[in-house]
């Protein structure tokens, strides 16, 4: 069965810092990986998917990048700001189409 | 364009009384799928549709809780005789090009 785990639970940062989430994954047999971002009360905003054949995508401020081999997925934010405080949640497809299975999340704040 | 919606954003109801759920996806995408957040417990895969193949139930807890698609589209999620723990978000996705794209949730509080 697989299991997503992310590290940290959560994170507190001075805005214009660069910072690193990380998630693992225990099967390494994925289909693709997505971070979302969940603001409190509302649904889930897709940030960036990375098929399994790639090593990393980029969008603006975030890079993801994705070593199936071991297992693991970092999110990286640069230059944080306040306006980027929330829950990241980075989950795993095993195929195509195929139900996502996710992490407990980091919480993320961004001081002024 | 219109992204994922779904309705009601909230719904308080009776420990014992049947609810519906109700998901309008994205016009086009043809897979669906209904995930569960509830507090401390992370996210938690339900049902999935795609197109007109026999739905993926295998994460449905237990047979109070049941799921249709009228036409390809429209999704419903039914839980009858609802007890305390169904007390969560629940979380409808559609997908395109391998992107699951999310609504913003109704909270079921069961007293």
């Amino acid at each position: 069965k697989q299991e997503v785990t992310q590290i940290p639970a959560a994170l507190s940062v001075p805005e214009g810092e660069n910072l690193v989430l990380n998630c693992s994954f225990t099967d390494s047999a994925i289909y693709n990986l997505q971070w979302f971002r969940q603001d409190p009360g509302k649904g889930l905003t897709s940030l960036l998917l990375i098929q399994s054949s790639q090593r990393e995508q980029t969008s603006g401020r975030l890079n993801a990048s994705l070593d199936k081999s071991s297992g693991r997925s970092t999110l990286y934010i640069a230059a944080s700001q306040p306006g980027d405080s929330a829950t990241y949640l980075c989950a795993v497809t095993e195929t195509s189409g195929s139900r996502l299975t996710f992490g407990e999340g980091t919480q993320l704040t961004v001081n002024p | 364009g219109a992204g994922v919606s779904q309705s009601p954003s909230n719904k308080v109801t009776e420990k014992g009384k049947d609810v519906e759920l109700r998901c309008d996806p994205i016009s086009g995408h043809t897979a669906l799928y209904w995930y569960r957040q509830s507090l401390g417990q992370g996210l938690e895969f339900l049902i999935y549709f795609q197109g007109n193949s026999a739905p993926d139930k295998s994460g449905l807890p237990s047979d109070r809780f049941s799921a249709e698609r009228t036409g390809g589209s429209v999704s419903t999620l039914t839980i009858q005789r609802t007890q305390q723990e169904d007390s969560a978000v629940y979380l409808c996705a559609s997908t395109r090009l391998d992107t699951q794209y999310f609504g913003p949730g109704t909270r079921l509080t069961v007293l």
